[in-house]
């Protein structure tokens, strides 16, 4: 089984740009999770989603936003970015939102640089 | 509060020792306790699990202890081979979120 994708790999951008990252979960899982790593905060929860709806949402400004579409894969964006929103960005694809489905794995992350 | 410490920061092992790596909590409703092994360019991969049920899971030379009264669960790595050198993460989940402990960076010597 494939794991999980996520495009691009590697995204420079310039401050006040707006940015969209790409995730494909694993074939037949239905829920999606977004995480930002930083060497200062470690891995942050960003927001869920399931069955096309958001779930959960973590303490980040409104500027960050997702979407998932009915094949399961997601998308985020980053508007007006900054500079503090270097990071890589990971995604993680699970069965389900909550009980035995719950195993979450991790796809290799997009790692932005804002300049 | 939603939060999970992790010790030590860092550790060296010599090769064929035991790694311990500590983690606390203080919200009682996590209910699912993972731990993370990354490396260098990758993402986080699962490596071993444990509900609040179980007092100890072992898988292969993975062990995680789980102490629920104190809130605590520890990873053991038993036989540390170079190979293991990678930053583990323990996290806990708490209303279908996985909160992260902020990693321990392993280096085990030859």
């Amino acid at each position: 089984k494939a794991g999980v994708t996520q495009t691009p790999r590697y995204l420079i951008k310039t401050r006040g740009q707006q940015v969209t990252l790409s995730c494909s979960p694993i074939s037949g899982h239905r829920s999606v999770s977004w995480y930002q790593q930083t060497p200062g905060q470690g891995l942050q929860f960003l927001f869920e989603y399931f069955s096309e709806t958001q779930r959960n949402k973590g303490n980040f400004p409104g500027r960050f936003s997702g979407r998932q579409f009915s094949n399961s894969r997601s998308e985020m964006n980053v508007s007006t970015l900054e500079l503090g929103d270097s990071a890589l960005y990971l995604c993680a694809s699970s069965l389900a939102s909550g009980g035995m489905g719950y195993e979450q794995y991790f796809g290799p992350g997009t790692r932005l640089t804002v300049t | 509060q939603q939060q999970v410490k992790q010790s030590p920061q860092s550790l060296i092992v010599q090769k064929g020792g035991i790694s311990i790596i500590n983690c606390a909590y203080e919200n009682t409703a996590f209910d699912y306790f993972p731990w993370y092994q990354q490396f260098p360019g990758k993402g986080p991969a699962l490596l071993i699990a444990i509900r609040p049920d179980v007092s100890e899971k072992k898988e292969g030379r993975f062990t995680i202890s789980f102490n629920k009264s104190a809130k605590q669960f520890s990873l053991h790595i038993m036989d540390s081979q170079p190979g293991d050198s990678a930053t583990y993460f323990c996290a806990a989940r708490g209303y279908s979120t996985l909160t992260f402990g902020k990693g321990t960076m392993l280096l085990v010597s030859p």
